[in-house]
Order: C-alpha cells, then structure tokens, then sequence
C-alpha cells in the first residue's frame, strides 16, 4: 500500500470546469513532486515544492495551479483545461528537501477533459 | 542535459527464468540510478536503486549493476514470476541544485506462466 495518497482516484470534467487535485503524505517528506504521465510514457515532471515553497515549474501552462498548504498536502488545481491535458497525474514526496530520485508515488488520478 | 535510454521497448519471458534489463546515460554527472515498477493502474514504485559509487546492489531476486565507464546500468530479475509483469523504468538523477529525475521510456515485461 502506498503512504501517498491522492484523491479523487478518477475525474471527468469539462474545458470551463475547475476541479481540483489532492495529494497527502505522512512520513515527514521534506519534497512533493506533481507528475503528468500519458499513456505508454514515462512520467513527466510538472511542479517540485522543496519544503513548501514551490522550486521547480516545469513551463506548465497556468491553467495548472499548484498549492502546498503544509508539509503533509499537496494540491493541484485545474482550470480551462483542454482535452490534451487528459492523463494520470502523479503525486510524489521524497525524504530529501531539495528534488530528488528517491520518489515515493502515490496511485495517481486519472484525469478526463470532454 | 541528461538522456536516458532503455532497451527493448518489450520483453517477454517464461516464468522461472531471468530478465535482463538494460539502459544508458548520457550525462556523466548522474550519481543516483534508481528502477521503477510500475503495474497497471497503479503508480511507479521504487524497487532497488544504485550510486556510482557501487557497481552492483541485490535485493532477493533482483539486482542492479552499474558500469561508469560505459555509461550503463541494468536491471537483472531471477525466477521470474507473473507477479513481476509490469512497466519497468530506469532513471537517473545527476547532483546539483534544481536536478531533475529522468526516466528511460519503460519496457514492458510480460512473465508467460
């Protein structure tokens, strides 16, 4: 079972809704991580928060708006989205402060923009 | 910056025997090789890593062995089980502030019973 735990598992929503993505962690990770991963690839980075404060943005386009409340939550918040932005988005934390390979994921939400 | 390669796209074995996965980098500041497993409808877990300060780390059935000079490093899984069928995928992480993990493509296994 995974310590990293995101919710909602599964999200249908259209171009003009906003919806949001969360994500908790309890092991006392310094680092969380969002990643977008499409079918049959690797995960691809999008946002690091390195305790709390964001310190890498991958060039994502802002209709993602990343949010890191606390130590324990990460969220992501969606708006005007396109149907290209359909995908598994990936939560992480590590231990370590700053990024790192040491990632532990959680199960992912499975996001659908009609 | 950093590439990493990973070789075949698919491989399939018979249960019981061995896995060999294989995988190169490019940039030579990469200090941190960690393999995921990712299984269907799942998220990737980390399942043994390497530092190049090793050139090999077992962990029961799986191993992973590292070459500097070469610029590669596999995954070796022995008696394979259907358990094990998954997406595989290396990744290497060089030191530095703002570092970025970068994943292979991931390779496909398929354990046949």
């Amino acid at each position: 079972d995974t310590e990293v735990t995101q919710t909602p598992k599964h999200l249908v929503m259209g171009m003009t809704n906003k919806k949001s993505l969360k994500c908790e962690q309890h092991m006392g990770h310094r680092a969380m991580y969002w990643y977008k991963q499409k079918a049959k690839k690797p995960p691809e980075l999008m946002f690091v928060y390195s305790y709390e404060k964001l310190s890498i943005n991958e060039s994502v386009p802002s209709r993602f708006s990343p949010e890191c409340p606390n130590s324990s939550l990460l969220n992501l918040h969606l708006h005007a989205l396109q149907p290209e932005d359909s995908a598994l988005y990936l939560c992480a934390s590590s231990q370590a402060g700053g990024p790192s390979g040491e990632l532990f994921f959680g199960e992912g939400s499975r996001l659908t923009v009609l | 910056g950093e590439n990493v390669e990973q070789h075949p796209s698919t491989l399939s074995v018979q249960e019981g025997d061995s896995a060999v996965i294989k995988c190169t980098y490019s940039d030579s500041a990469s200090n941190y090789f960690p393999w995921y497993k990712q299984e269907l409808g799942k998220g990737p877990q980390l399942i043994i890593d390497i530092r190049s300060n090793v050139g090999e780390k077992k962990d029961q059935r799986i191993a992973v062995t590292l070459n500097k000079t070469a610029k590669h490093f596999s995954l070796h899984i022995t008696e394979t089980q259907p358990e094990d069928s998954a997406v595989y995928f290396c990744a290497a992480f060089p030191t530095g502030a703002n570092s970025k993990l970068t994943f292979g493509k991931g390779i496909t296994l398929s354990v046949r019973p």
